[in-house]
């Protein structure tokens, strides 16, 4: 099974937030991220978080990282149709390999 | 879930040697495959699409003499760096997708280190 685990769909109306979670179970990760993929093109990294922190902001973009839960989200504040793709959480583990989830496909509807 | 294998997790290797990292998809039949190579710190950079079959897709920049892609099964993808240098260093990722690549789920493999001493 997966070691990092997120909910497959996600839809929301345009200007709400959005809220995708993930759970891992590595407690040895140093890096937390955030990728997303539009059809048809690589990922692009949103954002990252180390270990040893339990928020971080950026723009839009809102990171909370419970590491005793091992738990990681990705809040989008007035979610365009734009942002509308597959997100994916990944953590870099302690030996440096990656590990991904299956992806978030977060929907918006205007 | 799905699982897809890479390996080697990391290699050491001398300039001007080849080095072939290999990317297995365990339970489904992968049509597309995706090299990702990525620098500290950085984003994952798509370095080509591997369709099974058929020749890889390169994306801009990239040299495919230097990185010979092979996708001789649906289950199997080889990435080679031939003559690598320590520019190649960095870390590749692979994944694969059981459909044609466009918007299904990714499946990922966890990843090759490469050092070029």
């Amino acid at each position: 099974g997966e070691d990092v685990e997120q909910s497959l769909f996600l839809s929301v109306r345009e200007g709400d937030s959005s809220v995708i979670n993930c759970t891992y179970t590595d407690s040895s990760s140093t890096y937390l991220y955030w990728y997303k993929q539009e059809p048809g093109a690589g990922l692009q990294l949103l954002t990252y978080i180390f270990s040893n922190m339990d928020m971080k902001q950026d723009q839009r973009l809102t990171v909370l990282l419970n590491k005793k839960d091992k738990h990681l989200s990705l809040r989008i504040a007035d979610t365009q149709t734009g942002d509308s793709a597959i997100y994916f959480c990944a953590e870099r583990i302690a030996n440096n390999d990656m590990r991904f989830g299956a992806g978030t496909r977060l929907t918006v509807k205007p | 879930g799905a699982v897809v294998s890479q390996h080697p997790s990391r290699v050491i290797c001398k300039s001007g040697t080849s080095v072939k990292i290999e990317c297995r998809s365990l339970d489904f039949q992968a049509t597309t495959m995706f090299w990702y190579r990525q620098f500290p710190k950085q984003s994952l950079m798509l370095m080509a699409t591997s369709n099974e079959g058929s020749k890889a897709t390169y994306e801009q920049g990239v040299e495919k003499d230097k990185f010979l892609i092979n996708h001789a099964s649906l289950t199997l993808s080889t990435l080679t760096v031939t003559s690598a240098h320590p520019e190649d260093s960095s870390f590749y990722i692979c994944s694969a997708s059981p459909g044609t690549g466009g918007g299904e789920k990714l499946f990922f493999g966890s990843g090759t280190q490469l050092s070029v001493l």
